[in-house]
């Protein structure tokens, strides 16, 4: 199971929208919406974000919005934060109970 | 509330075995799955498998025949064993929790550091 394409690094400006993106295959991100997504601060564990492709957990800021097109998912960030700086990575059911994640994106904020 | 705390860093040889606990706390630990997820420094997640509330293991492809993942339900506990260990496996091993049928992480244990050297 290959791991899902994600751009190594996005960078935006304080108040700016920022999209990740997260390719996967037919027999991932295409063949399900179970699609979550994660932030990881440095040194952190990583924390749950977006789940079945664009909904929010208790306590996550609406800034932050998933969809999904095709074999293709996409994470958005609104009104772009200093505090949004961080790797962020997707995840999708892969079938036959197994999972898989994105390679990952650093974000900046300039 | 939910926790998940995981055992101590750990440093083996080259071609020995790990096993990494995770104890959960504050919610029904038979009713959730909990997941092993792998994490080499500056690198990304990876899905090791998966310990399901009905007793049934699931292992990347990546690590057949090397991974045990088993579970005390007297000690709501889970463990990960890994064998055969070679430098790759150098990583932060992290337990997971996934509600039934949710398909995503909703808590994660704090991470266990193996490394792996001679």
């Amino acid at each position: 199971q290959s791991a899902l394409t994600q751009p190594a690094s996005v960078s935006g400006s304080p108040g700016q929208s920022i999209t990740i993106s997260c390719t996967g295959t037919s027999s991932d991100v295409g063949g399900y919406n179970r699609v979550s997504w994660y932030q990881q601060h440095p040194g952190k564990a990583p924390k749950l974000m977006i789940y079945e492709v664009s909904k929010w957990p208790s306590g996550v800021s609406n800034r932050f919005s998933g969809s999904k097109s095709g074999n293709t998912a996409s994470l958005t960030i609104s009104g772009l934060q200093a505090e949004d700086e961080a790797d962020y990575y997707c995840c999708s059911y892969a079938s036959t109970i197994t999972y898989v994640f994105g390679t990952g994106t650093k974000v900046t904020v300039l | 509330q939910v926790q998940l705390v995981q055992s101590g860093a750990q440093v083996k040889e080259p071609g020995a075995s790990v096993k990494v606990s995770c104890q959960a706390s504050g919610y029904t630990f038979t009713a959730y799955h909990i997941h092993w997820v792998r994490q080499a420094r500056g690198q990304g997640l990876e899905w090791v498998g998966i310990f399901r509330s009905d007793g049934t293991t699931v292992y990347a492809q990546d690590f057949q025949g090397r991974v045990t993942v088993t579970r005390d339900t007297s000690t709501s506990t889970v463990y990960m064993e890994l064998s055969s260990l070679r430098s790759e496996d150098t990583a932060m091993y992290y337990c997971v929790r996934e509600g039934p049928n949710t398909y995503f992480f909703d808590y994660w244990g704090q991470g266990t550091l193996v490394t792996v050297s001679s």
